[in-house]
C-alpha cells in the first residue's frame, strides 16, 4: 500500500523568506502523480501544485516549485517570497494510476508565516 | 471559476441520529469522492463514486454509511446511527476524470454528533 510521510509538523517562516516542505512517499509503481494542497484557517482544501511522475521537469506554480526526486521518492514544496497568506497547513498526497482512484494525505506541515 | 458546493457547511446531530450531507460537484466532472477529517488529524478517503456506483470504499467506509446521485447534479453521504467519533469534516470531491487528474475539494461540512 502506498503511504505519505511529511516528517516536519510544523514550520516557521518570514515574510519574504523562501521554506521547504519536505515530502516521502512509499509505492511500487511507475506511474502516479503527486499533489501539495493548501488547508488554510477556513479549512477549505486548495491545490497548489500537481506533478505527473512520468516527468523529470519540476513543477512550478508562481512562487511555488517543487524538488521532485523520483528515486528517492521524494516531493518537496519551496514557496518563495513567503507571504502571511500563506500560513496553512500543507499536505502532501499522492494519486496512483493503478491501485484505483484513492488521494492518499499525508499528515501535514503547518506553517505559520510572520511579518 | 466552477467550484464544489457542500451543504450544510456545520451541522450538529444528537447520538444515533441520521445526517445527510449534501454535495454539488463540478458539472462536468465524472469522478465523485467523500473524505474526512477529525480534527487535527489528517484527510482520510471515505469512497470514491463513478458512472452511478462506488468504484472504491475504504475500511472506514463501512455499512454505516451510503453515497447516492439522487439527480444529475447532486451527491450525498448518509450517515446512519451517528456516533461521538464521527465528528469530523467531511468533504466532498470532485475530478474530470480518473486516477492523476485534479481532485477539487468543496469547502466542507462540519459533522458534531453530541
Amino acid at each position: 500500500a502506498q503511504t505519505v510521510t511529511q516528517s516536519q509538523p510544523e514550520m516557521s517562516v518570514q515574510e519574504a523568506e523562501t521554506v521547504t516542505l519536505s515530502c516521502t512517499y512509499d509505492t511500487s509503481e511507475n506511474n502516479y502523480y503527486l499533489f501539495w494542497y493548501k488547508q488554510p484557517p477556513s479549512r477549505q482544501m486548495i491545490l497548489v501544485i500537481r506533478q505527473e511522475a512520468y516527468k523529470q521537469q519540476n513543477a512550478t506554480e508562481n512562487r511555488f516549485s517543487v524538488n521532485f526526486q523520483k528515486a528517492a521518492k521524494s516531493f518537496s514544496l519551496k514557496i518563495s517570497d513567503s507571504q502571511l497568506g500563506d500560513t496553512a497547513m500543507y499536505f502532501c498526497a499522492f494519486h496512483s494510476q493503478q491501485a484505483g482512484t484513492a488521494l492518499i494525505f499525508g499528515k501535514g506541515t503547518t506553517l505559520s508565516v510572520s511579518s | 471559476e466552477p467550484e464544489v458546493t457542500q451543504t450544510p457547511s456545520h451541522q450538529v446531530t444528537q447520538m444515533g441520529q441520521e445526517v445527510i450531507l449534501r454535495c454539488v460537484p463540478i458539472s462536468n466532472h465524472l469522478y465523485f469522492y467523500w473524505y474526512r477529517q477529525i480534527l487535527g488529524q489528517k484527510v482520510e478517503f471515505l469512497v470514491s463514486f463513478y458512472n452511478n456506483e462506488i468504484s472504491e470504499k475504504s475500511e472506514i467506509f463501512d455499512d454505516q454509511f451510503s453515497v447516492e446521485r439522487p439527480d444529475g447534479s447532486n451527491f450525498t453521504l448518509k450517515i446512519r446511527s451517528t456516533k461521538l467519533e464521527d465528528s469530523a469534516m467531511y468533504f466532498c470531491a470532485s475530478s474530470e476524470s480518473g486516477p492523476g487528474n485534479t481532485i477539487y475539494f468543496g469547502e466542507g461540512s462540519w459533522l458534531t454528533v453530541v
